[in-house]
């Protein structure tokens, strides 16, 4: 089945970059997200890549893909204590028809001053 | 503006009682996951719907835990009898067509005591 893994925990300071990196397991998967849960909140999608793309920036986010090796990260420049949080990574596959996420543990990011 | 709307936030309830909560998706979306939170197993899909029926409900116990879609704007999930492990956080997300980002709620944090 599908596995996801994270580090659970990254401490940076602020003003640093974070790179928070997963692996998976499904080859087939179509998408693979970055979420970020503040607390007591849900989820929110934060940026996601297309399979056959190996790089997306979104301003301070860039996701990086390998897909040879099924590792996938997210480094976010310039962070801030306001990007404390928990950070999930999921894979998506289209099954019967439907998007079926699998997450990773999540990483908890912890900026510090 | 559009959101997933959980009921209720919190429940507190005494083991073996029937425990019911309700999402309520963002209108126009056809696919609806339940999601459950710990400290141990992280986030775990239990069951999701596409266009109101079940597509996929493995990662849920059968013998206690049930999903259902009564309508288009309306998913249920029940757990009766409830025991303590049941206690967590559980999300509801939804979204729309193949592949697209789920909007996930704010969450029922549910303790069984």
């Amino acid at each position: 089945g599908e596995d996801v893994e994270q580090s659970l925990f990254l401490s940076v300071r602020e003003g640093d970059s974070s790179v928070i990196n997963c692996t998976y397991t499904d080859s087939s998967s179509t998408y693979l997200y970055w979420y970020k849960q503040e607390p007591g909140a849900g989820l929110q999608l934060l940026t996601y890549i297309f399979s056959n793309m190996d790089m997306k920036q979104d301003q301070r986010l860039t996701v990086l893909l390998n897909k040879k090796d099924k590792h996938l990260s997210l480094r976010i420049a310039d962070t801030q204590t306001g990007d404390s949080a928990i950070y999930f990574c999921a894979e998506g596959g289209l099954t019967g028809g439907g998007n079926k996420l699998t997450f990773g543990t999540g990483t908890q990011l912890k900026v510090e001053l | 503006d559009a959101r997933v709307t959980q009921t209720p936030r919190h429940k507190v309830t005494e083991m073996g009682q029937e425990v019911t909560m309700r999402c309520q998706p963002i209108l126009g979306h056809n696919t609806v996951f339940w999601y459950r939170q710990t400290m141990m197993q992280g986030l775990e899909l239990l069951a999701y719907f596409r266009n109101r029926a079940p597509l996929d409900d493995s990662g849920m116990p059968k013998d206690r835990f049930s999903a259902e879609m009564p309508d288009a704007t309306l998913a249920t999930l029940k757990i009766q009898p409830s025991e303590p492990r049941d206690s967590a956080v559980y999300f509801c997300a939804s979204g729309l067509g193949a592949n697209t980002e789920a909007f996930f709620g704010q969450g029922t944090r549910l303790t069984v005591v």
